[in-house]
């Protein structure tokens, strides 16, 4: 079974610093995906980021970005030139890339403040 | 952009009581999630739907839950006889293909009392 870990539970950092979210996951799949969900206060669900398992090059979007090691099950998140409106629920999660195998399996989460 | 919705967004409901969330997936996603989230938990996967029958299901997923797509829109999930524990956000998420992004509704806080 996969298991995802994330062992921040909570962090704080000023506005406009660089913040990394870290992230740990086990699995025997070769094939599979891995995103970083952030959940506002609002409590919705949004995709800051995905990556396929396969491709070598790390997922960007915007001031995210993730540091994938393949090999180390490894998947942190960094966010650059923090904003106020990333205090959010941080969620790292892993699905199988196969047809019908498709549940999101999510970590505990970690609990960002930005702070002014 | 098109985006999933949910109803209601808060629910309370007394023990033992009949309940169904809905959900109207986007238009041409043809693979449909249920998730829940006990406050202050992670994110749990319920339930997985395609093509009119369940794909795969947790043990969460017990006999007093049920989902069905009654007509083309709507996407439902029952709790039949509600429990203090079954207290909880509900999410619903939809995708295109299977293994493809998974986007998610605004989920329904259910309160049972």
């Amino acid at each position: 079974a996969q298991t995802v870990t994330q062992s921040q539970p909570e962090m704080s950092v000023q506005e406009a610093e660089t913040v990394t979210l870290s992230c740990t996951y086990d699995t025997s799949e070769n094939n599979y995906y891995l995103f970083w969900y952030k959940q506002p206060p609002s409590r919705q669900m949004i995709l800051v980021i995905r990556q396929e398992a396969y491709k070598q090059q790390n997922a960007t979007e915007n001031r995210f970005s993730v540091n994938f090691q393949k090999a180390a099950k490894s998947f942190s998140l960094k966010i650059s030139d923090s904003q106020l409106g990333d205090t959010a629920m941080y969620f790292c999660a892993f699905m199988k890339h196969e047809a019908g195998e498709d549940k999101i399996i999510f970590g505990k989460g970690t609990r960002l403040h930005i702070l002014p | 952009e098109p985006e999933v919705t949910q109803t209601p967004s808060h629910q309370v409901t007394q023990m033992g009581q009949e309940v169904i969330l809905r959900c109207v997936p986007i238009s041409n996603h043809l693979y449909f999630y249920w998730y829940r989230q006990i406050l202050g938990q992670k994110v749990e996967f319920l339930v997985s739907f395609y093509n009119n029958e369940i794909s795969e299901k947790s043990e969460i997923f017990d006999d007093q839950f049920s989902v069905e797509r009654p007509d083309g829109s709507n996407f439902t999930l029952k709790i039949r006889s509600t429990k203090l524990e079954d207290s909880a956000m509900y999410f619903c998420a939809s995708s295109y293909v299977t293994g493809d992004e998974q986007y998610f509704g605004p989920g329904t806080r259910l309160t049972v009392t």
